[in-house]
């Protein structure tokens, strides 16, 4: 099983839908981080949180610590959001140190 | 404008050859990296730098190597030994080590044939 799961897989959504794309994760971790990938593959790093809730625009991050996890929420979606969302969360590696796990994204497509 | 720049975006090498791929940042980071990124996988960790002319392995260094001569590069070298070289590698950056945002390059997509 992988340490961060995200669901769902794909995601096609009319302009203007609410969009929640969900991360759960199975270790302890200091911070989550949602990235976004566009076609190209750049990535912009879009929230990093580690309790609570953060919001940047049409963009809102929530994280449950106790449940293990996040959700990403996108309101009144546009064609321009479609990309790939990728949840990473900073756990604790070998020896102490730290470092990030990647889930394998969501792929949303927003039409217009 | 501050950001991390990764050149080519496109690179096609012949089996059995040593490739490098650059990575170089402006924005006075301290810490570097970079991932691998294959189809229907997450971001997997190559290698990091804390610091100057210091490096570590990530969890899948074997057949890739990396130097950090000065702050702001961070070139990887694909090697001969990498069994499947063929992916989409990414650079990072930090204000330090893990603890803070990271910023991403655009990607550097090398087919090896």
């Amino acid at each position: 099983k992988n340490e961060v799961e995200q669901s769902p897989q794909n995601l096609t959504a009319q302009e203007g839908e609410f969009i929640t794309i969900n991360c759960s994760y199975s270790v302890g971790i200091s911070a989550l981080h949602w990235l976004q990938q566009h076609p190209g593959g750049g990535i912009v790093s879009l929230f990093m949180l580690s309790s609570g809730k953060k919001k940047h625009g049409r963009l809102i991050a929530t994280i449950n610590i106790q449940e293990k996890h996040s959700s990403l929420h996108i309101t009144a979606s546009h064609p321009r959001d479609s990309a790939v969302y990728i949840c990473a969360v900073r756990s604790g590696g070998q020896g102490g140190s730290e470092k990030l796990v990647f889930g394998k994204g969501t792929k949303l497509t927003v039409n217009p | 404008d501050g950001g991390i720049t990764q050149s080519p975006k496109y690179l096609f090498r012949k089996e059995g050859q040593n490739v490098t791929l650059s990575c170089e940042q402006n924005l006075n980071h301290d810490a570097m990296y970079w991932y691998r990124q294959d189809p229907g996988q997450g971001l997997r960790l190559i290698y990091y730098s804390q610091i100057v002319n210091d490096f570590q392995k990530g969890d899948i260094a074997e057949g890739y190597s990396v130097s950090r001569e000065k702050k702001e590069s961070f070139p990887l070298t694909v090697t001969s030994a990498q069994k499947n070289p063929t992916a989409f590698y990414l650079c990072a950056s930090s204000i330090g080590l893990l603890s803070y945002e990271q910023y991403f390059g655009p990607g550097t997509r090398l087919t090896v044939t």
